[in-house]
């Protein structure tokens, strides 16, 4: 009966690396949503998964970002060559369906720092 | 561009009284919205939802108000108690188009004794 989990839970760095953080959603659920959030700042919309397949990546910010769903359970959300400004929380959330008003289930969220 | 808008970053109410949280969203396809509770190291949690053919929807002691032509949301909490106290986010979807929630910076309401 667990929620969503995130590993890490939290994750240091340096400029220029490159991060994994996973995610893994209620079991059951179609829908996989990343999101980031900065110091002061709501949830920014980076991804949303139905499936396997990425449904809108409007939200990621540039080519350094990737995501992906393989056998659309767990997701893993790609970071390359990181920039101190990618420094944020990383949310992912899941819901039944990914109609417009299922609810959407967060879980604790990946703190990046990048140094 | 901020489409939807907390103005409050804080709000302090004593136990037992009403507390009153405010949205604002530019984005007239915005058509379905919710408040989320957000406790520090954990990620943020549904709480109430409203879809803009009403205008009032009630849950317990949460109460959301929706004013299109204003385009104004607000979350009432009575009584609030101490447990309240943590961080709001009012969202929004635009249903139909993406199921993408779209926040506001949030309001952190702390209950006082």
């Amino acid at each position: 009966g667990a929620g969503v989990s995130q590993t890490p839970s939290n994750k240091v760095t340096e400029k220029g690396k490159y991060v994994e953080l996973r995610c893994d959603p209620i079991s059951g659920h179609t829908a996989l949503y990343w999101y980031r959030q900065s110091l002061g700042q709501g949830p920014e919309f980076l991804i949303y998964f139905q499936g396997t397949g990425a449904a809108d990546d409007s939200g990621l910010p540039n080519d350094r970002f990737f995501a992906v769903r393989p056998e659309g359970s767990v997701s893993t959300l790609k970071i390359q060559r990181t920039e101190r400004g990618d420094s944020a929380v990383y949310l992912c959330a899941s819901s039944l369906d990914g109609r417009d008003t299922d609810t959407q289930y967060f879980g604790p969220g990946t703190r990046l720092t990048v140094l | 561009d901020q489409q939807v808008k907390q103005n409050s970053p804080s709000l302090s109410v004593q136990e037992g009284r009403i507390s009153i949280l405010n949205c604002d969203y530019t984005n007239s396809m915005f058509d379905y919205f919710l408040w989320y509770k957000k406790y520090p190291a954990e990620g943020p949690t549904f709480l109430i939802s409203i879809s803009s053919i009403k205008d009032k929807n009630e849950d317990g002691r949460f109460t959301v108000f929706l004013n299109k032509s204003a385009k104004h949301l607000s979350l009432h909490i009575v009584p609030s108690q101490p447990g309240d106290s943590a961080v709001y986010f009012c969202a929004a979807i635009s249903t139909g188009t993406a199921s993408k929630l779209t926040f506001g910076t949030g309001t952190r309401l702390q209950v006082t004794l």
